[in-house]
C-alpha cells in the first residue's frame, strides 16, 4: 500500500514569497500518476499539476511541480494573497487505486 | 463548463443507508471513470471509491468495502454512492470527482453533500 507523506503540515509566509512544499512516497512511484491540487475553505478541490511537472490548464506559471521516485515538491514562485489554502499530493495506482496525502496548509504569516 | 452536483446528504442513524448523486454536466460523462471522495469536517481528503466509465468494474476503499456501493447512469449522467450499515466515522462531505485519463489524475470535484452519521 503507497502512503503519502506531506511536509510541513503548516506553512507560514508572506505574499511575495517562495513556497515549496513537500510530497514523499512509501515507495517508488511513477511521476505520471502523482499530482497536486488545491482546496480552499468551502470549496472543492482545483487540480494543479499532474504527472508529477505539468500545470493543469488555467493554472498560473508560479505553480510548478518536481520530482520522482519518493520525492515530489510543489513550489510557489512568489505567493500572491490567493494562494494561501491547503495543498493535496495524490497519487493513482493499483492498490489502492487512489491514494491522498494529509495535505499541507499554507497561511499568511 | 464541467459541472458535479452532489445531492442526498442528511442525517442518519447508525445502521441505517443513504444514496447520494451526482449529476454531471459540461462533458461526455460515458468516457469517463468517476470517483467519490469524501472530507471528514477538519480532515483531509480520502478516497472511497471509483466506478469504470461503463459501470461494470468497481473499487473501493478498505474503510467501506461491503458497505458501500458505486454505480452509474450514463444515458441520464448520473453517478450514485449506495451506502449501508453507517457508522458514526462515516461522517463526511461526499464529493464526486472526475478521473482524466489523459492526466492519469481526478481533475474535476463537485461541492459535495454533507452526510451525518448520528442517533
Amino acid at each position: 500500500e503507497i502512503l503519502l507523506t506531506q511536509s510541513p503540515g503548516t506553512l507560514s509566509l508572506s505574499p511575495g514569497e517562495r513556497a515549496t512544499l513537500s510530497c514523499r512516497a512509501s515507495q517508488s512511484v511513477s511521476s505520471n500518476y502523482l499530482a497536486w491540487s488545491q482546496q480552499k475553505p468551502g470549496q472543492a478541490p482545483r487540480l494543479l499539476i499532474y504527472g508529477a511537472s505539468t500545470r493543469a490548464t488555467g493554472i498560473p506559471d508560479r505553480f510548478s511541480g518536481s520530482g520522482s521516485g519518493t520525492d515530489f515538491t510543489l513550489t510557489i514562485s512568489r505567493l500572491e494573497p490567493e494562494d494561501f489554502a491547503v495543498y493535496y499530493c495524490h497519487h493513482y495506482g493499483t492498490s489502492p487505486p487512489y491514494t491522498f496525502g494529509q495535505g499541507t496548509k499554507l497561511e499568511i504569516k | 463548463q464541467v459541472q458535479l452536483v452532489e445531492s442526498g446528504g442528511s442525517v442518519v442513524q447508525p445502521g441505517r443507508s443513504l444514496r447520494l448523486s451526482c449529476a454531471a454536466s459540461g462533458f461526455t460523462f460515458g468516457g469517463f471513470g468517476m470517483h467519490w471522495v469524501r472530507q471528514a469536517p477538519g480532515k483531509g481528503l480520502e478516497w472511497v471509491g471509483h466506478v469504470s466509465y461503463d459501470g461494470t468494474k468497481s473499487y473501493y476503499a478498505d474503510s467501506v468495502n461491503g458497505r458501500f456501493s458505486i454505480s452509474r447512469d450514463n444515458s441520464k449522467s448520473l453517478l450514485y454512492l449506495e451506502m449501508s450499515s453507517l457508522r458514526a466515522e462515516d461522517t463526511a462531505v461526499y464529493s464526486c470527482a472526475r478521473f482524466n485519463g489523459a492526466y492519469e489524475s481526478l481533475d474535476w470535484w463537485g461541492q459535495g453533500t454533507l452526510v451525518t452519521v448520528s442517533s
